[in-house]
């Protein structure tokens, strides 16, 4: 089946640690991009990519990264620069970046800082 | 800057009930406008959008929504509430060349 594959569902963080969630999609896609949700929260853009080997910081970039050396793939690192990370994280794609198309979503990762 | 507001952080109905759960945009330029669900531990699933072609816009699930211009609306509504609608409801808006902004979600409960 086409769709939006995120991992791993759950992870867990120990201070100064940098962790990597990973996003895959199989629906063609060209862009993609990340999202954080805190609880009872609305969802806040991180990283976006318009194309492969290309992407713009989102409204909270500080303290994450991400690459995007295949269509396909979009990961984000958070690291230890990101003070409060404990989230859910949510990757997304679009067939393009144009304002009218659907952003679809993965199922989300949950990040705890222990 | 573009942003939505939606109107009750909490909705409560019975089953059976109509489901009206509010959004407001901000701006004068018309917008693509979204709802999405939510339901636990998982990822958002598009409902339904609105792209100018019909102000009357049907989803999935029985849900439906008005785009009102005249007062920057675009209410999500559904006749009849089922159990399996209890889930959180988020309405985005984008505007050309910007980025999908997000409301601070309604979360619906549905009592028996």
């Amino acid at each position: 089946d086409g769709g939006i594959t995120q991992s791993p569902k759950y992870l867990f963080r120990k201070e100064g640690q940098n962790v990597t969630l990973s996003c895959e999609q199989n629906l063609n896609h060209d862009a993609m991009y990340w999202y954080r949700q805190d609880p009872g929260q609305g969802l806040r853009l991180i990283y976006y990519s318009q194309i492969v080997n290309d992407f713009q910081k989102g409204d909270i970039a500080e303290g994450y990264s991400v690459s995007r050396e295949k269509k396909e793939s979009f990961p984000l690192t958070v690291t230890s620069a990101q003070k409060n990370p404990t989230a859910f994280y949510l990757c997304a794609s679009s067939i393009t970046w144009s304002s009218g198309n659907t952003i679809y979503f993965g199922e989300g990762s949950w990040l705890t800082v222990v | 800057a573009q942003s939505v507001t939606q109107l009750g952080s909490h909705v409560s109905v019975s089953e059976g009930a109509l489901v009206l759960l509010r959004c407001n945009y901000s701006s004068s330029v018309p917008p693509y406008l979204f709802w999405y669900v939510q339901y636990p531990n998982q990822g958002l699933q598009l409902l339904l959008k609105y792209t100018s072609a019909a102000t009357l816009v049907k989803g999935i699930n029985g849900f439906e929504a008005e785009f009102k211009k005249s007062e920057t609306s675009f209410h999500l509504t559904k006749p009849s509430a089922h159990m399996s609608d209890a889930a959180e409801y988020f309405c985005a808006v984008r505007y050309a060349g910007n980025m999908l902004t997000f409301g601070g979600g309604t979360r619906l409960m549905v009592k028996p």
